[in-house]
């Protein structure tokens, strides 16, 4: 089955900079990429996603690359700001794990004013 | 807002009970699937339920099942509770297609403490 592995587990930014989070994955036959946001005691927020066909996707300050033949992909957040600051996870979907989605483990984002 | 709701939003259950936890799916999304989170861990895929059918399952035992109803919505059934089952259960609906992932939306969860 597919295995995402996500990182760093935490970073730690001062409001203003930007943030990358990285993940690859296991299985070439996944599709579809999404990234979310939980914040403490919150559902996970889906903030952004990314098809197999499509290389870059942004939207504001936030930005996801997904590089096929290596089987990566990352989030990028620029100008970050303090509401940024919560626990991101990226997903792989597709392929022979359709509609499962399987999580890396998470990272927590601190952004100091 | 997502339109996913789950119900209740937290439950005491002792060892060896059994719970259910219900999802209403988001209007028009035919596809409910079922996530535990443990305390600081990624959600992990329980099962997914396509149209009344179940369609793929995670690495759970047996006395995790589920159904899908008519309207979409859901339900999850744990029987034999045991202390490692408390967790934050997740629902989140999709529109499903079966050759590639689609959005999926999240209900709130359910914070299941077995003790």
């Amino acid at each position: 089955g597919e295995n995402v592995e996500q990182h760093p587990s935490t970073l730690s930014v001062q409001e203003g900079d930007s943030a990358v989070i990285k993940c690859t994955y296991s299985d070439s036959a996944s599709n579809y990429f999404p990234w979310y946001k939980q914040e403490l005691g919150k559902r996970p927020q889906l903030i952004i996603d990314i098809r197999s066909n499509v290389g870059e996707k942004k939207d504001q300050r936030i930005a996801v690359t997904l590089n096929k033949t290596a089987k990566h992909f990352s989030l990028h957040i620029t100008e970050t700001q303090p509401e940024d600051s919560a626990v991101y996870f990226c997903a792989a979907s597709g392929g022979t794990s359709y509609g499962k989605l399987t999580f890396g483990q998470g990272t927590i984002l601190t952004v100091h004013p | 807002e997502t339109g996913v709701t789950q119900s209740p939003t937290h439950l005491i259950k002792t060892r060896g009970q059994q719970v259910t936890l219900r999802c209403s799916s988001q209007s028009g999304h035919n596809t409910v699937s079922w996530y535990q989170q443990a305390l600081g861990q990624g959600p992990q895929f329980i099962f997914q339920y396509y149209r009344e059918e179940e369609n793929g399952r995670g690495n759970f035992p047996p006395r995790f099942s589920g159904l899908q109803f008519p309207n979409y919505s859901s339900e999850l059934n744990v029987n034999a509770l045991e202390l490692d089952d408390s967790a934050l259960y997740l629902c989140a609906s999709s529109l499903g297609d079966l050759l590639q992932g689609t959005e999926a939306f999240f209900g709130q969860g359910t914070r299941l403490t077995v003790v």
